[in-house]
């Protein structure tokens, strides 16, 4: 069974770092990208980027490009977004989705974990 | 505001049909044949009903059906059922971030 098994909720300040992470089973994480799905409060789905983790290519939507950073650790499985700075503004669900690829074009996506909620507040 | 446009809510009786739009523009819905749709029970991961435009995954009912005309796709959920209530998302690829794009939501409410 596929599953994507995401890490619980974190409140943070503004201008310190987070880690979230994605622990995946159930099929060959190296040879399926991965990808990074963001919903503020209130608002609708945006896809933030994603990462091969067979070689960590990672693609990131340019409204993300240089705010997060996605990592992978194929030795666990596990994927990563990461932030160096937050901003009350990153307040959001963040969730991590396994797409569904023709070539390099995402046509769906198959599974999703539970969500991440990140707080960022002072 | 979200890049596909969704009404809000959708509703129906048990046993009709209803269908839930997601207009988009050529650069998303309309110049790719990659719409996809999700089912979203609250507090469940959603769940994929459709991709590429009107293909379903194993598992899906035949009474979700998806279609394209234009820039706005459409999900029809055929024979409503009491377990059909749920809120229900549109994506397509979008060549403005080479990923893609989400409609807002429709909620959907089995009368």
């Amino acid at each position: 069974e596929v599953q994507l098994v995401q890490s619980g909720a974190e409140v943070k300040k503004p201008g310190e770092s987070l880690k979230i992470s994605c622990k995946t089973s159930g099929y060959n994480f190296p040879i399926y990208w991965i990808a990074w799905v963001r919903q503020m409060p209130g608002k609708g789905l945006e896809w933030m980027g994603i990462i091969y983790p067979a070689d960590s290519d990672a693609r990131y939507n340019p409204s993300f490009r240089g705010q997060v950073t996605l990592s992978v650790d194929k030795s666990i499985s596990s994927a990563y977004l990461q932030w160096s700075s937050l901003e009350a503004s990153d307040t959001a669900m963040f969730y991590c989705v396994r797409p569904i690829m023709v070539g390099e074009i995402i046509v769906g996506i198959d599974y999703w974990g539970q969500g991440t909620l990140v707080t960022v507040s002072s | 505001q979200s890049a596909l446009t969704q009404p809000p809510s959708a509703s129906g009786s048990p046993g009709q049909s209803v269908t839930i739009s997601c207009t988009g523009t050529s650069s998303d819905v309309g110049g790719y044949p990659y719409v996809s749709w999700y089912q979203h029970h609250p507090g469940k991961a959603p769940k994929l009903l459709i991709y590429e435009v009107n293909k379903r995954p194993s598992g899906v009912p035949d009474r979700f059906s998806g279609s394209k005309s234009g820039n706005t796709a459409s999900l029809t959920v055929s024979g409503l059922q009491a377990e059909d209530e749920a809120d229900y998302y549109c994506s397509s690829f979008a060549d403005s971030n080479n990923l893609g794009v989400f409609g807002g939501g429709t909620k959907l409410t089995v009368l």
